[in-house]
């Protein structure tokens, strides 16, 4: 079953970095999955794509403090530089044949 | 600049029925597969319902297969979602969102801003 597990929440320092995990279920270890950005009372936004071997592809106009990573079956994404519009929930999302849509539960950054 | 903008939300008795639209702008309509992807209030995103720009393919989440359907009017740049016999269950923000990708990964790219709805008694 394809199953994307996140941790529920993470906290980093303003001006620090952070690295948010998404992992993904035994035997879909080669699953390309795109992180998305909700920030408080607003819709999701599209980050970037991520395939397995850490080549990554941003949507328009996100800054270059984003970027992405792999190591088997762990999909990363490190936002350096942080800053206060940055905390929000971030959510990793793949594809499946007959599943369709597929998100992770989701992680609550916190901005200290 | 790709536009999607949710309509028609709002509060159902249960086993009530409500349509939801999404208005479409900024892209070529007819050319993608358009998504209704659901968040319940202080939960995660859920995959909803998919339909490609034919509407040759249609898929639904186990959650509200044989109670809603998604349509859409290319030439009104137009997506829906007709949700009958609605539950508690099913109140949540429903957003509209673009499907990108190719192959097997497809992934969405553009979102609205979203439409409650609320069902209660």
């Amino acid at each position: 079953q394809l199953v994307l597990t996140q941790s529920p929440s993470a906290s980093a320092s303003l001006g620090a970095s952070v690295k948010l995990t998404c992992t993904l279920s035994s035997g879909h270890s080669t699953y390309s999955i795109a992180w998305h950005q909700q920030q408080p009372e607003r819709g999701p936004r599209y980050l970037m794509n991520l395939n397995s071997d850490g080549s990554h592809w941003k949507g328009d106009g996100i800054p270059d403090r984003f970027s992405g990573s792999s190591s088997g079956a762990e999909r990363y994404l490190t936002i350096s530089s942080l800053q206060s519009e940055d905390e929000a929930d971030y959510y990793c999302q793949t594809w499946g044949a007959g599943i369709q849509g597929v998100f992770g539960g989701g992680t609550k950054l916190t901005v200290l | 600049e790709v536009q999607l903008v949710e309509s028609g939300g709002g509060l159902v008795k249960p086993g009530e029925s409500l349509r939801l639209s999404c208005a479409a702008s900024g892209f070529t309509f007819s050319g993608y597969s358009v998504n209704w992807v659901r968040q319940a209030p202080g939960k995660g995103l859920e995959w909803v319902s998919s339909i490609d720009p034919s509407t040759t393919y249609i898929f639904y989440a186990d959650s509200v297969k044989g109670r809603f359907a998604i349509s859409r009017d290319n030439a009104k740049n137009s997506l829906y979602l007709q949700m009958d016999s609605l539950r508690a269950e099913d109140t949540a923000v429903y957003y509209c969102a673009r499907l990108s990708g190719s192959g097997d990964f497809y992934y969405f790219d553009h979102w609205g801003q979203g439409a409650l709805v609320t069902v209660s008694s």
